[in-house]
């Protein structure tokens, strides 16, 4: 069955450097989401994206955040400068179509933590 | 801004036990509905998805309601296994304004059935 695989599982950052990560949706769906969650607390929406453009972004995702579709398969989230806060564990997901009809299936996450 | 809230936090139930976990959003113009499983440390598995127009879904022992009118739903689990120990998280579609629509939380209900 197809799924949504993330790269890498695990990652560790001293805060203000840059981290890119990444993600491999399912290769005929068409809405690409990020989502965060810090340990012990909700899953937030942070960006969707489709037609190379983002969409819809949520107050989190300020301008330390990026998203791309560098290329036919990946799609990445980059945080230019990281700070304590932002460690989390960072899902992708990704869904076929426009309605919501259909379900957005999740990839198994990154870990992120900043020192 | 659309809320979710899950009851309880936390549940711990002997094996072949039936249950019920809770749902409740504030904002009832939602579009759909789902149940999403979470194991420690890994993505989210999408359980069951109703549109805002049923009543239930059913797979397997899982069964969840709707009532969009009051703002709740409930998955019930029938006859539990010690497989099904895992946070169970629900989520709601809902219009965020500007033609754009997002899936919000709950910060779910961590279940550990007892063999």
């Amino acid at each position: 069955e197809p799924e949504v695989t993330q790269t890498p599982s695990h990652q560790v950052t001293q805060m203000g450097q840059e981290v890119i990560l990444r993600c491999v949706p399912i290769s005929n769906h068409l809405y690409f989401y990020w989502y965060r969650q810090i340990l012990g607390q909700k899953v937030e929406f942070l960006v969707s994206f489709y037609n190379n453009e983002i969409s819809e972004k949520s107050e989190i995702f300020d301008d330390q955040f990026s998203v791309e579709r560098p290329d036919g398969s990946n799609f990445t989230l980059k945080i230019r400068s990281t700070k304590l806060e932002d460690s989390a564990m960072y899902f992708c997901a990704s869904r076929i179509g426009p309605t919501y009809q259909e379900t957005q299936y999740f990839g198994p996450g990154t870990r992120l933590l900043v020192l | 801004k659309q809320e979710v809230t899950q009851i309880p936090a936390a549940l711990s139930v002997p094996e072949g036990e039936n249950l019920v976990l809770n749902c409740s959003f504030t904002d009832s113009a939602i579009y759909n509905l789902q149940w999403f499983r979470q194991d420690p440390g890994k993505g989210l598995t999408s359980l069951l998805l109703i549109q805002s127009s049923q009543r239930e879904q059913t797979s397997g022992r899982l069964n969840a309601s709707l009532d969009k009118s009051s703002g709740r739903s409930t998955l019930y689990i029938a006859a539990s296994q010690p497989g099904d120990s895992a946070t169970y998280l629900c989520a709601v579609i809902s219009y965020s304004g500007a033609g754009s629509y997002q899936l919000t939380f709950g910060k779910g209900t961590k279940l550990s059935v007892i063999p």
